[in-house]
């Protein structure tokens, strides 16, 4: 099976950077997801990158992707407290109808 | 935009009883997949469904099933409900194996 690992919180002064990381193991990944969640609501798609990219910019957002290290980052700058939320990371295998998501990183972002 | 509608936010239920969560979707997705959350775990996949009739058992199918008659609906069924279901339920659809979309999830209690 597959696995997506990242960490479970991150606080960050409003203003600053955040980055967000996560690590997965299969190598056959085709798309890789971040998703947002604000409490009490469901998933929103924030952004994702097909597997053969580098990096994607999406206004404050920046996704950066290492293949040979499977390591996958989001950064967001000038952090706002608007971006309080858990950030998930999924990913998904050719052929495979199902997501992958890890256990989510809680952000704080602080004053 | 795609909608995800799950019928209930909050659900309260005793041990024992039967409970139906519904989603329904209306992208024409062929895929749907019902997803549980709880702190620390992430998402855990419960059932998913790649056209009507047809469902595939997720990593934690024990104590549910599920129904798809029609292409945009996709019910979850809790047999007889324990403590132990007492969760974050959220329903997702996708178009072949691209990205996922999700409902507002429903916070089911039992007790």
């Amino acid at each position: 099976g597959e696995d997506v690992e990242q960490s479970l919180f991150l606080s960050v002064r409003e203003g600053d950077s955040s980055v967000i990381n996560c690590t997965y193991t299969d190598s056959s990944s085709t798309y890789l997801y971040w998703y947002k969640q604000e409490p009490g609501a469901g998933l929103q798609l924030l952004t994702y990158i097909f597997s053969n990219m580098d990096m994607k910019q999406d206004q404050r957002l920046t996704v950066l992707l290492n293949k040979k290290d499977k390591h996958l980052s989001l950064r967001i700058a000038d952090t706002q407290t608007g971006d309080s939320a858990i950030y998930f990371c999924a990913e998904s295998i050719i052929n495979d109808y199902k997501l992958s998501f890890g256990a989510g990183t809680t952000v704080t972002v602080r004053a | 935009d795609v909608k995800v509608t799950q019928s209930s936010r909050y659900l309260v239920k005793r041990t024992g009883e039967k409970v139906f969560l519904e989603c329904v979707q209306d992208m024409d997705h062929e895929n749907m997949f019902w997803y549980r959350q709880d702190p620390g775990l992430g998402l855990r996949l419960i059932y998913f469904s790649y056209d009507v009739k047809m469902k595939e058992k997720g990593d934690i199918p024990e104590g549910y099933s599920v129904s798809r008659e029609k292409k945009e609906r996709f019910s979850l069924i809790l047999e007889s409900a324990s403590t132990n279901q007492t969760s974050m339920y959220l329903c997702a659809s996708s178009l072949r194996n691209e990205k996922l979309f999700f409902g507002s999830g429903t916070q089911l209690s039992v007790l």
